[in-house]
């Protein structure tokens, strides 16, 4: 069975900081890693994706993922209040025949960034 | 939210008793799915559909059916409603070939059975 694991937290850290988030899958043959925020009573949002091997930096994110450990990482850079949210990692296969594409979720870690 | 609608929001119903909830989305996008969200759960796949009149369970499946007559429709039936079965429950839907692979959600339908 695919597990993707992630620390439930809550994480807390003070505004400025920088924010880990940390994510673990089991599945070797995933392709594709994904970071989703999710605000309290609000649908999951894409933030980050990577594909390879390394960092890969948008804005204030940085998504690192090392294959060889089954481990991809959100660094969340200067954090404001505003991050407070339960960050989702999912992780998937490169699509299947037919094109099905079913990510594994993790449970989340929930994110506090006090002033 | 990408043109995804969920409806009802919220409803209460009671136990024994079949619900429908629909996912209606406008982006013409081929791949749709059905989520529930559970304290200590997270989100775990009911099921999903990969064109009109072509679906397939997830990991949660029991308990539910779905139907897919049209690309923008995507229904999920509680055939006889449980209490394990309160959730909140959300809708996504992914094109094909998208670069990013990126699931779009709608807003969620919280589901209560008494």
């Amino acid at each position: 069975q695919k597990e993707v694991e992630q620390n439930s937290g809550p994480l807390s850290v003070p505004e400025g900081a920088i924010a880990s988030l940390n994510c673990t899958y089991s599945d070797r043959g995933s392709q594709s890693f994904f970071w989703y925020r999710q605000y309290s009573g609000k649908s999951p949002e894409l933030i980050m994706f990577i594909y390879s091997n390394g960092d890969k930096e948008d804005g204030r994110f940085t998504a690192q993922l090392n294959k060889a450990s089954q481990y991809v990482s959100l660094l969340i850079r200067d954090s404001q209040p505003s991050d407070s949210a339960t960050y989702l990692c999912a992780v998937s296969p490169v699509s299947a025949s037919g094109g099905s594409y079913i990510p594994t979720f993790g449970r989340g870690t929930s994110l506090i960034v006090h002033p | 939210d990408a043109g995804i609608t969920q409806s009802p929001r919220h409803k209460v119903t009671e136990t024994g008793t079949p619900v429908t909830l629909r996912c209606h989305q406008t982006e013409n996008h081929r791949y749709m799915y059905w989520y529930r969200q559970d304290p200590g759960h997270g989100l775990r796949l009911i099921h999903y559909s990969y064109g009109v009149k072509d679906t397939d369970k997830g990991e949660v499946s029991d308990g539910y059916s779905v139907s897919r007559s049209k690309t923008e429709d995507f229904l999920l039936t509680l055939e006889s409603a449980t209490s394990s079965q309160t959730s909140v429950y959300f809708c996504a839907a992914r094109g094909a070939g998208t670069p990013r692979n990126e699931q779009f959600f709608g807003p969620g339908t919280r589901l209560t059975v008494l």
